[in-house]
């Protein structure tokens, strides 16, 4: 299994809503990241977990709050967005604590912020 | 902030054609990527350089890493309807530390 599995694919939500956004892989990858990316823009780097640790976050607003239960899967908590935030998330992977590492990237989840 | 330009933005060509797409930066990165980005998925992998002035093929595309780690260079020979796409280089500056760059947009026409 060579795969980054995302759910959901697509939602949308109000501001005063909460949701989660769900990232597996079983590649037994210990680095896994959340990646922000508008319309015609690059990925961002937002979040990056190693063996299920928080090692970097890149000045994200409170309102996003990842989590790693363990070493297969990352939750991204979405609570009082807006309109603004609406974008596609991205989820990646990576084998090991090293350099250079080729990055997975799920398909990723469009948020919709109403 | 480490910043890497690409450029052209923008490249509609026909098919046949070949084409250079290249990435810059005034920051050092211990070694370049880049990716292949189709609508509605995820980046994928197409190559890593790491050592300046390093060249390496896949099948019609050459991607060439600036002597001073600097800079990169992608060329597509002959490009195909498949190659569409969204190219974006990614720059490893550190342990997880990968910053992409501003993307370009390529539509190959058949």
């Amino acid at each position: 299994d060579t795969e980054v599995t995302q759910t959901p694919k697509h939602l949308v939500m109000g501001m005063t809503n909460k949701k989660s956004l769900k990232c597996e892989q079983h590649m037994g990858h210990r680095a896994m990241y959340w990646y922000k990316q508008k319309a015609k823009k690059p990925p961002e780097l937002m979040f990056v977990y190693s063996y299920e640790k928080l090692s970097i976050n890149e000045s994200v607003p409170s309102r996003f709050s990842p989590e790693c239960p363990n070493s297969s899967l990352l939750n991204l908590h979405l609570h009082a967005l807006q309109p603004e935030d609406s974008a596609l998330y991205l989820c990646a992977s990576s084998p090991r604590q090293a350099v250079n590492e080729k990055l997975f990237f799920g398909s990723g989840t469009q948020l919709s912020v109403l | 902030t480490q910043l890497l330009e690409q450029s052209p933005q923008f490249l509609s060509i026909q098919e046949g054609e070949n084409l250079t797409v290249y990435c810059n930066s005034s920051s050092v990165f211990s070694s370049l990527q880049w990716y292949r980005q189709e609508p509605g998925e995820g980046p994928v992998l197409l190559v890593t350089v790491v050592t300046g002035g390093e060249v390496k093929k896949l099948k019609r595309l050459t991607f060439q890493f600036g002597d001073a780690r600097k800079d990169s260079s992608l060329h597509i020979t002959a490009a195909q309807p498949g190659d569409t796409g969204l190219y974006l280089c990614a720059g490893v500056t550190g342990t997880y530390k990968y910053i992409f760059g501003t993307g370009t947009r390529l539509k190959v026409l058949a």
